[in-house]
């Protein structure tokens, strides 16, 4: 089954404990992407990668980083988590970058940093 | 950062009943999208619309994108219990780039039997 898997699904941690968010994907796509979502602000892009070791910023990089290795795997990193960190996380998967290439998203990790 | 407003933030309805969701910006978008996220999952591509104006049916629901590609509407009718969850715009800003992508606030919707 084509999927995009993200573990864990729920993670509780303190402030400045590094931490690591996996997201795998199955369909030998090319571009990944990390949003969070947060209520009343919608999805935001956190980074992206169009192919194996290119990656860029999105819209809310601060105190995220990412690598792309492997092209199946995208994993987040956040160095010193803050509680400003706490939200609903979404890793995402596309054929390309072009928006005819449909998103593929997964069921998100829920961060809650005290 | 640009925004996509979606109204209304939070609809509650009976089976059976009509319902109208907007999501408004303005920015001008090359293509808009629309998903549906229920709990506990990622959001779903419903449909991509593309041409200012453009008309899509996916069964009970009807997607419209502003003559000025300002805009898009969702209408659903005839809601049923299975048309519950949050349902998001996404508009690409320009170049039809999938990380030019643009999510707005979100509507999320119930539908009681």
């Amino acid at each position: 089954e084509a999927q995009v898997t993200q573990n864990p699904r729920y993670l509780i941690t303190v402030t400045g404990k590094k931490l690591t968010v996996t997201c795998s994907q199955n369909m030998n796509h090319e571009y990944m992407s990390w949003y969070r979502q947060d209520p009343g602000l919608g999805l935001r892009q956190i980074y992206y990668s169009m192919n194996v070791e290119v990656t860029d910023k999105g819209d809310v990089p601060e105190g995220y980083k990412v690598s792309r290795k492997e092209k199946r795997n995208f994993p987040l990193i956040l160095e010193s988590p803050s509680p400003n960190q706490t939200s609903l996380y979404f890793c995402a998967s596309g054929r390309n970058d072009r928006v005819s290439s449909p998103l593929h998203f997964g069921n998100g990790t829920r961060l809650t940093v005290t | 950062t640009q925004l996509l407003e979606q109204s209304p933030q939070f609809l509650s309805i009976q089976e059976g009943e009509n319902l109208t969701v907007y999501c408004n910006s303005s920015s001008v978008f090359s293509s808009l999208q629309w998903y549906r996220q229920e709990p506990g999952e990622g959001p779903v591509l419903l449909v991509t619309v593309v041409t200012g104006g453009e008309v899509k049916k996916l069964k009970r629901l009807t997607f419209q994108f502003g003559d000025a590609r300002k805009d898009s509407s969702l209408h659903i009718t005839a809601a049923q219990p299975g048309d519950t969850g949050l349902y998001l715009c996404a508009g690409a800003r320009y170049g039809g780039a999938t990380n030019k992508l643009i999510f707005g606030t979100g509507t999320l919707l119930a539908v009681q039997p």
